[in-house]
Formats: C-alpha cells, sequence, structure tokens
C-alpha cells in the first residue's frame, strides 16, 4: 500500500533555531517527492520537487534531502521566521509516466515563537 | 498570473443540504484537482480531470459526490446530500508540465464546509 508518513506531528521553535521535518514513504512506481508549505486558511504551496538522482534541493533557507535507498527524505529550515509557521506536507509521486498518483502526508506542524 | 479562485470561501449547511463549490483554474492548465482536506489531516484526491476528461475518480463518494468541466476550464463540485462527515476544506488545484518536466500544482484557497 503507498503511505506516506511524516513526523513529528507537531513541533514548536525559537524564531532563528533551525528544524528538521521527517518524511518516509513506501511508495511504487517511485517518480518523485515534494514538500508544500500550507499557511493556515490557505492551499499548500511548492516548495520543492525531487527525482530519486537528486540527494538535495534548497529553496532560500529550505533544503530538503532525498535518500531513495532507505525510502527517506527530510525538510530542513535554517534561522526560522515567524513566517516560517506553518504545516509542511511531504508528497510523493507514484507512477512511471503517464498518469501520476499523488499520495500525501498528514503534515508537520510547524510553530515558531519569538 | 492570477492563480487558483475558489468560491465561496466558508459554506455552513445543515446535514441533508446540498452545497456546490466551484474553482477557476490558472488559464492554459489543462489538468485540475478537487482535494478533501479533514482538519490535522493532508489532502485527499477526490477527483482528477484532464481537459473534460476524468483520469481519476477512484476516492470520489460517487454516491452523494459529483464533479464536471463541461468547457475544460472552470469545474464544480457538488455534494447532495451532506453528512456531518463531509466538514473540511474543499481544494481545487491546476497544474500544467513545466520546463523541467513536473507537473508543478497550483492550490486555491479552498472552501471550507461546516455540515451541522
Amino acid at each position: 500500500k503507498n503511505q506516506v508518513e511524516q513526523s513529528p506531528q507537531s513541533l514548536i521553535i525559537l524564531e532563528g533555531k533551525n528544524c528538521t521535518l521527517q518524511c518516509n514513504y513506501t511508495v511504487s512506481p517511485f517518480s518523485n517527492l515534494r514538500w508544500y508549505k500550507q499557511d493556515t486558511g490557505r492551499g499548500p504551496v511548492s516548495l520543492t520537487i525531487m527525482t530519486f538522482s537528486e540527494n538535495t534541493k534548497s529553496n532560500g533557507r529550505y533544503t530538503a534531502t532525498l535518500d531513495a535507498d532507505t525510502k527517506q527524505s527530510s525538510l530542513h529550515i535554517t534561522a526560522s521566521q515567524l513566517s516560517d509557521s506553518a504545516s509542511y506536507i511531504c508528497v510523493v509521486s507514484a507512477g512511471s509516466g503517464g498518469y501520476n498518483k499523488l499520495i500525501f502526508g498528514a503534515g508537520t506542524r510547524l510553530a515558531v515563537h519569538p | 498570473e492570477a492563480g487558483v479562485a475558489q468560491s465561496p470561501r466558508y459554506k455552513i449547511i445543515e446535514k441533508r443540504q446540498s452545497v456546490a463549490f466551484w474553482c477557476n483554474p490558472i488559464s492554459g492548465h489543462a489538468t485540475l484537482y478537487w482535494y478533501q482536506q479533514i482538519l490535522g489531516q493532508g489532502p485527499k484526491l477526490l477527483i482528477q480531470f484532464q481537459n473534460n476528461g476524468v483520469v481519476d475518480d477512484s476516492q470520489l463518494p460517487k454516491d452523494r459526490f459529483s464533479a464536471e468541466r463541461l468547457k475544460g476550464v472552470d469545474s464544480t463540485l457538488k455534494i447532495q446530500p451532506a453528512k456531518l462527515e463531509d466538514s473540511a476544506v474543499y481544494l481545487c488545484a491546476s497544474s500544467a508540465r513545466g520546463t523541467s518536466g513536473f507537473d508543478t500544482q497550483y492550490f486555491g484557497p479552498g472552501t471550507r464546509l461546516t455540515v451541522l
């Protein structure tokens, strides 16, 4: 069964600190892995997309890593800001061309406190 | 570039009533998605259109939910009759394959439905 699991469920950090969110998946066939940021009351916004051949990809203070062997990904946030408070959703695309199905994780809710 | 538009933003109805949501995707995007997001969970795909054809509706409760995209542009999602467990945010997204080869999804702000 295709599944995406994220940890922790929620996280509180102080402004300026770093944090790392985890994503484990069992999806086949794997096509790509995406991280989305969802602010409260808004739709998700794409942060990064990685294929199995990419180990790391950055988008400003966000850095995603992918280990296709262990089927794990992480999202590292550097020097957190209050505006980073949001849910971060890991999404894995399953398919091999043609129609790809997106499998969503439940998300990690991050709160950045001053 | 205008984003994905959805209306209404909020809707409160009583169980057994009907409700409809509207979505206008980004211009030129052939693929349109409807998701249901229950509080504390990730989005769940209800239906995916490619132009005006259905690609995937395997998780759409077809006894009460229906969706259409008649002209391959706007789409409506209807629930008839609504149940308490339908309380959720309904997200619409659209995508087009970019130069990177990926079909990046762009989400609308969602419609928050409360069924009393």
